[in-house]
């Protein structure tokens, strides 16, 4: 059974760039969720899709965007990178619909550092 | 909305003691409580989670946790640690509301084991 996999795993932008970061889910899981960890920090939930549609976003501007593709992988994008938009993005997919009390299987993370 | 408080940045113990890191929520709605960790340069990893039933969940790796509705905790403790337990540990909660809300996660609680 293969697990959450990212890529790229490092990846080094310029302010006011555009990202695009991408997710294999596990096998079988069919919901997919995406989080921002900032250096010592808890992670912060940016979006949860779920058969190709948005079904919840956390508190993050619409130049965070993201896909859910047929074979549930994913990707997030970010338009006109800030400073601040430095920090570990992890990927999280669920076998069921998204709800809260689904275990969320996190992959090893994308790290972005923007200059 | 809710949120996590973990009441700890740092806990340093020796090799073999126990080991008790604190989690407190705020929550208008029943919950749902995970423990993950996250070891150096890797995604997250499910330590346990509590849905319903039993208060006191056992996970993996000797790990429990204490489900106290009252008090609205959800403390994790091991009865004796070793060195391979260096990491982070984060605590999260969702509720019913599932992907709408996604997971709301600690600042997280470094441990360090001390040999």
């Amino acid at each position: 059974e293969t697990g959450v996999t990212q890529s790229p795993t490092h990846l080094i932008k310029t302010r006011g760039q555009q990202v695009t970061l991408r997710c294999s889910s596990q096998s079988g899981h069919n919901t997919v969720s995406w989080y921002q960890q900032a250096l010592g920090q808890g992670p912060q939930f940016i979006f949860q899709y779920y058969r190709e549609e948005e079904n919840g976003r956390g508190n993050f501007p619409p130049r965070f965007s993201g896909l859910q593709f047929p074979n549930y992988s994913s990707e997030l994008n970010v338009n006109a990178l800030e400073l601040d938009d430095s920090a570990l993005y992890l990927c999280a997919s669920s076998s069921g619909s998204g709800g809260g009390y689904e275990t969320q299987y996190f992959g090893p993370g994308t790290r972005l550092l923007v200059l | 909305a809710q949120s996590v408080t973990q009441l700890d940045s740092q806990v340093p113990v020796f090799e073999e003691a126990p080991v008790e890191l604190r989690c407190n929520y705020s929550s208008s709605v029943s919950v749902y409580l995970f423990w993950y960790v996250q070891y150096p340069n890797q995604g997250l990893q499910l330590l346990l989670k509590y849905l319903s039933g039993s208060t006191l969940v056992k996970g993996i790796n000797g790990f429990e946790a204490e489900f106290n509705k009252s008090q609205t905790s959800f403390h994790l403790r091991k009865p004796s640690v070793h060195i391979s337990d260096t990491a982070e540990y984060f605590c999260a909660v969702s509720d019913e509301k599932g992907g709408a809300d996604g997971l709301t996660f600690g600042k997280g609680t470094h441990l360090i084991i001390q040999p």
